[in-house]
């Protein structure tokens, strides 16, 4: 079946340093891509997506990138801050398989002044 | 707009008790989901309503699991007995559209800590 796999945390880095949280999934044919936060105390919430390979979401200084030949859509963001702190899952939508958002484990990411 | 609503925020009860769960989506929205978030796990779905009705409750355990959505708005989401293994953070989440496109809408969550 479909799933989602992505890099252990706990991510610590300082403020302004390059990030990437690698997701890679394994489904078949064609599935839209996302990434979800979690800041702490809050809801789930959508960083940002993409619906076919090559497609390029963004959001807030991250980017990810959907690569069908490495089924991966690894997030990065060039310069953290603080308040990226927060839990991040990719998750994937699978029309093959239902319609139901089957999510990661989450990377939990520390930024520190 | 006003977001999705969970109650209670916290529960702690015995093993063997029944515990229920309410979600206000947001206004308007068609489909809803329960999810439960084990510790260190990502969110697993466990049942989604597209208005009143059921479209998926594949991974619900239905001996002590169930959920209704009276009149297409909100829903509950109850366990009856509770076992050790259901500790989790139950989240419900909406969508406007009447199919899933991914972009999903989320409470905060319900904690439960069974004992």
């Amino acid at each position: 079946g479909d799933s989602v796999t992505q890099m252990e945390g706990p991510v610590t880095l300082s403020e302004e340093a390059f990030l990437t949280i690698n997701c890679t999934y394994t489904a078949t044919g064609y599935p839209s891509l996302f990434w979800y936060v979690q800041y702490p105390g809050e809801g789930l919430q959508l960083l940002l997506k993409a619906t076919k390979a090559d497609d390029k979401g963004s959001n807030k200084g991250f980017e990810a990138t959907y690569r069908k030949e490495t089924t991966s859509f690894h997030l990065e963001k060039g310069s953290v801050q603080v308040s990226d702190s927060a839990v991040y899952f990719c998750a994937l939508l699978n029309s093959n398989s239902g319609y139901a958002l089957n999510f990661g484990k989450g990377t939990s990411l520390l930024v520190t002044p | 707009e006003a977001g999705v609503a969970q109650s209670p925020r916290y529960k702690i009860i015995e093993k063997r008790q029944s515990v229920a769960f309410w979600c206000n989506p947001i206004s308007g929205h068609a489909t809803l989901y329960w999810y439960q978030q084990i510790l260190g796990q990502g969110p697993k779905l466990l049942i989604q309503f597209q208005n009143n009705g059921v479209v998926d409750d594949s991974q619900l355990p239905k001996d002590r699991f169930s959920a209704e959505r009276l009149k297409g708005v909100d829903s509950t989401l109850k366990i009856q007995p509770a076992k050790l293994e259901d500790s989790a953070v139950y989240l419900c989440a909406s969508s406007p559209g009447q199919l899933n496109t991914g972009e999903l809408f989320f409470g905060e969550g319900s904690r439960l800590t069974v004992l």
